[in-house]
């Protein structure tokens, strides 16, 4: 059964460019999170989606977009990339009712 | 104020010994969860042990136990017997509120190298 699965695994774009990331959740997982890590930090929370509809946001400006597809696949959008964007952006699931999650292996963006 | 505050950025640690990495907390929510996750240089994290806020005993999973100190809002993490697999970065987390879907705010984290 295969777990949370991301791509692309790295990219490189150029300031001002957009991008888009997906997400494959586990299999039979609804709910999907994205989050931000910096290098030399933890993971920082952009969004949430359920349902096909965002149900929980962090502190991230509006150039930070989703999609949650019908099979519960989900994509993160950043316009107006800036090199603070670079970051491993890391989607998850959930897999219990007390709120484990399982992360993918993440997306490695350098914006150059 | 820091939701989650790791205060070991890196630890050395021997092969087969105990290790103790530090996690406090600060919420006024008097539900939430309390998270472990590995995340070694692959980038992917790996959940380690849970311990809820009502949970009247110490979580343990395998050789990872939670010493859970409620009143001094303290979650740390214990690894017994390390192995060299154990090298990585150890994030502390905490979910506020009784939703499972509810965000996880991470700590800075902790690497740990286990010397053979």
């Amino acid at each position: 059964d295969a777990g949370v699965t991301q791509s692309p695994t790295h990219l490189i774009k150029t300031r001002g460019q957009q991008v888009t990331l997906r997400c494959s959740p586990k299999s039979g997982h609804d709910t999907v999170s994205w989050y931000q890590q910096a290098l030399g930090q933890g993971p920082q929370f952009i969004f949430q989606y359920y349902e096909e509809e965002e149900r929980q946001r962090g502190n991230f400006p509006d150039r930070f977009s989703g999609h949650q597809f019908p099979n519960y696949s989900s994509e993160l959008n950043v316009n107006a990339l800036l090199l603070g964007d670079s970051a491993l952006y890391l989607c998850a699931s959930i897999y219990d009712r007390v709120g484990r999650y399982t992360f993918g292996s993440g997306t490695r963006l350098t914006v150059v | 104020a820091q939701k989650i505050t790791q205060t070991q950025p890196g630890m050395f640690v021997q092969e087969k010994e105990a290790v103790t990495l530090d996690c406090t907390y600060d919420t006024s929510d008097p539900s939430y969860g309390l998270f472990w996750y590995k995340q070694p240089s692959s980038g992917e994290m790996i959940f380690l042990i849970y311990q809820g806020s009502y949970d009247q005993q110490n979580a343990t999973e395998g050789r990872y136990s939670l010493n859970f100190q409620k009143a001094r809002k303290s979650a740390n993490l214990v690894i017994s017997a390390s192995q060299l697999g154990d090298s990585a970065m150890y994030f502390c987390a905490m979910r506020e509120g009784q939703a499972a879907g509810n965000k996880l705010t991470f700590g800075g984290g902790t690497r740990v190298l286990v010397k053979p």
